[in-house]
């Protein structure tokens, strides 16, 4: 059983597309987090959700937007896609209310706009 | 505002040797402070974690990490290097409120193990 899932894992597109990643955790967890990786392995926070409620947008482009339908899946749409987009984006989950503030990494989306 | 410095962005050991991984913080508040490992083409999973109580932690693959406050430091170590220890190292912090646990990352550290 796969904790955090993440789907498509490679997704190629073109500039101007507007694309979905898709993500789901079965652990159970209240917060969902989305994470840009850049080519150079760094890490930044773009989203948390808590129970369905964005709880922190780090000065994303517009562009970016999530979706939670539900406490279990948080989705990243992207209209309108650069260049630099291009990154591999991983979804987490966390439990911070039970003390457990470590956070359950998806396996990434590796996104390549040309 | 916390911050992560990762010392080394690469570390190459010989198989059999201590691998020694640097990270220092900055946060305002006690923190809270992970090591993750991410594989190739994978995603990151976590070796271990300090929240509070012992300041020694052990964790997964025969890593341990020692909590050092007046040093502001969170140093990984393994005494004995495997090549399955090959892959990139990232140390993390995170605040300690609720509704606000986003981690901020270190750079990253190339553990390259030599045969």
């Amino acid at each position: 059983d796969t904790a955090v899932s993440q789907t498509p894992k490679y997704l190629v597109t073109q500039m101007g597309n507007d694309k979905s990643i898709k993500c789901e955790q079965n652990l159970g967890h209240d917060t969902m987090y989305w994470y840009k990786q850049d080519s150079k392995k760094f890490l930044k926070i773009m989203f948390s959700y808590n129970n369905k409620e964005l709880i922190i947008n780090e000065t994303v482009p517009n562009r970016f937007s999530p979706k939670s339908p539900d406490k279990a899946h948080l989705n990243l749409h992207i209209n309108s896609l650069e260049l630099g987009d291009s990154a591999v984006y991983f979804c987490a989950s966390s439990q911070p209310s039970r003390g457990s503030y470590e956070q359950y990494f998806g396996p990434g989306t590796r996104l390549t706009v040309t | 505002a916390q911050s992560v410095t990762q010392l080394g962005s690469h570390v190459s050991v010989s198989e059999g040797a201590l691998v020694l991984l640097r990270c220092n913080y900055s946060s305002s508040v006690p923190p809270y402070l992970f090591w993750y490992v991410q594989y190739p083409n994978q995603g990151l999973q976590l070796l271990l974690k300090y929240t509070t109580g012992a300041t020694l932690v052990k964790g997964i693959n025969g890593f341990e990490a020692e909590f050092k406050k007046s040093e502001t430091s969170f140093h990984l170590t393994k005494p004995s290097a495997h090549m399955s220890d090959a892959a990139e190292y990232f140390c993390a912090v995170s605040k300690t409120n609720f509704g606000n646990e986003k981690l901020t990352f270190g750079t990253g550290t190339r553990l390259t193990i030599i045969p």
